[in-house]
C-alpha cells in the first residue's frame, strides 16, 4: 500500500523558513518522480514543484521560484521541500504526491498545514 | 500557462442521476488530463488519467472523455459517497495547473 506521511508544518513569520519532509513507503521511491502541491484555506489546488526520480529534474511554480527548493534522498526514501522568504500567500496545506513528469500524479499524501503569519 | 476551467461551479444532483462536469483548457493538453475527487478535511484522490483511464479502484460509474482542450466526467448515477469537489488538472505543459473545482451537492 503506497503511503505518502508528510511533517514539517506549522506556524512561521514572514520571511521566515520551514523545511517539509514527506517518507514514502510501499513502492520502489527512487524510480518516481514526486510532486508537491498546496491548497490555501478554502481554496482550490495549486501545484508547486516536481522533482524527478534521479533528482536531475526540477521545475517550479513562478511564485515560489528562487524562494523553495524541492530535494529528495532516495536512500531515506525521502522528499524534501526547503521554503524560504515565506510569505503570507504561501499560507496553505501542503501535499505530497507520487508521480508526475511523464505521468499523472497517483497517490496523494494527507498533507501538512503551514501558517505564515506574524 | 495553461488556464483550466471548469463548469459549473456548483451541480446539485440527486442520488441516483447522472453528473456531467467540464473542464475546459486554453490550448491543447492532449489526453495529459486527470480528474481529483476531493472530500471535506481529505487529500485528493486520482479518479481518472489520460482523459478516459480509470485510475486503480475507481467504480465503474465514474468515466472520462475528450482531448484537446474539452473534457468531460460523468458519475453515472451518484452515491452518497460521490458528493465532493471535482478537479481537473493538465500534466501536459509547465506549469502544472488545475481547474478552480465543481462542487457536486445534494439536491
Amino acid at each position: 500500500e503506497v503511503q505518502l506521511l508528510e511533517s514539517g508544518g506549522g506556524l512561521v513569520q514572514p520571511g521566515g523558513s520551514l523545511r517539509l519532509s514527506c517518507a514514502a513507503s510501499g513502492f520502489t521511491f527512487g524510480s518516481y518522480a514526486m510532486t508537491w502541491v498546496r491548497q490555501a484555506p478554502g481554496k482550490g489546488l495549486d501545484w508547486v514543484s516536481v522533482i524527478s526520480a534521479s533528482a536531475g529534474t526540477t521545475y517550479y511554480a513562478d511564485s515560489v521560484k528562487g524562494r523553495f527548493t524541492i530535494s529528495r534522498d532516495n536512500s531515506k526514501n525521502t522528499l524534501y521541500l526547503q521554503m524560504n522568504s515565506l510569505r503570507a500567500e504561501d499560507t496553505a496545506v501542503y501535499y505530497c504526491a507520487k508521480g508526475d513528469l511523464y505521468s499523472s500524479i497517483d497517490y496523494w499524501g494527507q498533507g501538512t498545514l503551514v501558517t505564515v503569519s506574524a | 500557462e495553461i488556464v483550466m476551467t471548469q463548469s459549473p461551479a456548483t451541480l446539485s444532483v440527486s442520488p441516483g442521476e447522472r453528473a456531467t462536469l467540464s473542464c475546459r483548457a486554453s490550448q491543447s493538453v492532449s489526453s495529459n488530463l486527470a480528474w481529483l475527487q476531493q472530500k471535506p478535511g481529505q487529500a485528493p484522490r486520482l479518479l481518472i488519467y489520460g482523459a478516459s483511464t480509470r485510475a486503480t479502484g475507481i467504480p465503474a460509474r465514474f468515466s472520462g472523455s475528450g482531448s484537446g482542450t474539452e473534457f468531460t466526467l460523468t458519475i453515472s448515477s451518484l452515491q452518497s459517497e460521490d458528493f465532493a469537489v471535482y478537479y481537473c488538472q493538465q500534466y501536459n505543459d509547465w506549469p502544472r495547473t488545475f481547474g478552480q473545482g465543481t462542487k457536486v451537492e445534494i439536491k
